[in-house]
């Protein structure tokens, strides 16, 4: 079975600077999707970034990137020039082939905060 | 823009009563999600469908129940609550299987 650890409950990290979200996963498919999703306090689950595990290339997104360790089965979010509305609930998630019944697994979440 | 709809934020039920939670989504998407979130334990997969009328079990189906009617709405249903089933539920959508999933606002549940 696949399944997403995220062992950073909580984080801290002053305005403007970087700060990386770790995430693990363990899965012995070959073909299988990483996400991650910010939380804010209004509720709704909002896409920041993909990595398919046969992508060559970390994934980027304007301020975010994609740390992915595909030996180390890591796919650590990274944060550049940390802002105020950053602060969120931030979760990794993996999707594996279709055979699996559950399509996406979550991590337990990071719950960051960014300081001004 | 992608659309999920989840027809109440807050809901407050008492223990025993049947409730339903309803989900639409505006962009034809083929499948739909419902999740629970609790602290600590990130989003769980309640059930999924991926057409009409069909329907999956995730990680956590007791004391659930799902219906898919219409390929846009997809209701969950606690057949009879009970203290534990207090948590916020989150319904998302997806044109594929293996792409992102678009989710709806919440909706926050207590079973007194």
């Amino acid at each position: 079975a696949q399944k997403i650890t995220q062992t950073q409950p909580g984080m801290f990290v002053q305005e403007k600077e970087a700060v990386t979200l770790d995430c693990t996963y363990d899965t012995s498919d070959p073909s299988y999707g990483l996400f991650w999703y910010k939380q804010p306090s209004s509720g709704e689950m909002i896409f920041l970034i993909y990595q398919g595990s046969y992508d060559q290339q970390n994934a980027t997104e304007g301020r975010y990137s994609l740390n992915f360790q595909k030996a180390r089965k890591s796919a650590n979010l990274v944060i550049s020039a940390s802002q105020l509305g950053d602060s969120a609930m931030y979760f990794c998630a993996m999707r594996g082939p279709r055979t699996d019944n559950n399509d996406m697994r979550f991590g337990a979440g990071t719950r960051l905060t960014v300081k001004p | 823009d992608v659309k999920v709809t989840q027809s109440s934020r807050y809901l407050v039920k008492r223990t025993g009563e049947k409730v339903f939670l309803e989900c639409v989504q505006d962009m034809d998407h083929e499948n739909m999600f419902w999740y629970r979130q609790d602290p600590g334990l990130g989003l769980r997969l309640i059930y999924f469908s991926y057409d009409v009328k069909m329907k999956e079990k995730g990680d956590i189906p007791e004391g659930y129940s799902v219906s898919r009617e219409k390929k846009e709405r997809f209701s969950l249903i606690l057949e009879s609550a009970s203290t534990n089933q207090t948590s916020m539920y989150l319904c998302a959508s997806t044109y594929r299987v293996r792409e992102k999933l678009f989710f709806g606002s919440g909706t926050q549940l207590s079973v007194l």
